[in-house]
């Protein structure tokens, strides 16, 4: 079964320090890999999309890392600001089922 | 670009009436999405549209759900009767796709169900 799980699914840092967001995927034959962010009562926000032939993606003081064999991504912040609480959800375009499978998400949370 | 546009932002109902949310996607975007987002189960995929055909539509919980796409510009999901437990947001997405390989996937702000 093709899944996508994050883990922590809550996280408290205090404000400044650089973190990292994990999502792991069961399957390696992928297309891509995108990290969101969501904001409470609104849609998903486009973060960073890792093609399946990229190692990492960049965009301001986020990073985002892909180990197909691994099966892991990763999502770097650097610098946390309170502007950064949010929840942050990776999704997996499998290359067999064509469609879009998310995690459950990581609820971050930056302590001023 | 106005991104994904969806409406209504809310819609409370009673139990048994028909239900109809609405997604306009970003022009030039030919893959449309049909998520719907709960506390217990996360984001679940219902149904999703390639160049304006139904590709999978798997995740559709049962016949109550239906989805259309009758041009590139526009989509209806629709719950008839509507029940309690259809109660969540639902959300449209769309994306260009190519060959299988997608550009990034972009949210409208979703509809908040309420069924009572």
């Amino acid at each position: 079964k093709q899944e996508v799980t994050q883990i922590p699914a809550a996280l408290s840092v205090p404000e400044g320090e650089n973190l990292v967001l994990n999502c792991s995927f069961t399957d390696s034959a992928i297309y891509n890999l995108q990290w969101f962010r969501q904001d409470p009562g609104k849609g998903l926000t486009s973060l960073l999309l890792i093609q399946s032939s990229q190692r990492e993606q960049t965009s301001g003081r986020l990073n985002a890392s892909l180990d197909k064999s691994s099966g892991r991504s990763t999502l770097y912040i650097a610098a946390s600001q309170p502007g950064d609480s949010a929840t942050y959800l990776c999704a997996v375009l499998y290359s067999s089922a064509s469609k879009i499978i998310f995690g459950s998400g990581t609820r971050l949370s930056i302590r001023p | 670009d106005a991104g994904v546009i969806q409406s209504p932002r809310h819609e409370v109902t009673e139990m048994g009436q028909e239900v109809t949310l609405r997604c306009k996607p970003i022009s030039g975007h030919n893959s449309l999405f049909w998520y719907r987002q709960t506390m217990m189960r996360g984001l679940e995929l219902l149904i999703y549209f390639n160049n304006n055909v139904p590709i999978d539509d798997s995740g559709m919980p049962e016949d109550r759900f239906s989805a259309k796409m009758p041009n590139a510009s526009f989509s209806t999901l629709k719950i008839q009767p509507s029940e309690p437990r259809d109660s969540a947001v639902y959300f449209c997405a769309s994306s260009r796709t190519t060959g299988g390989v997608g550009s990034p996937l972009h949210f409208g702000n979703g509809t908040r169900l309420t069924v009572t």
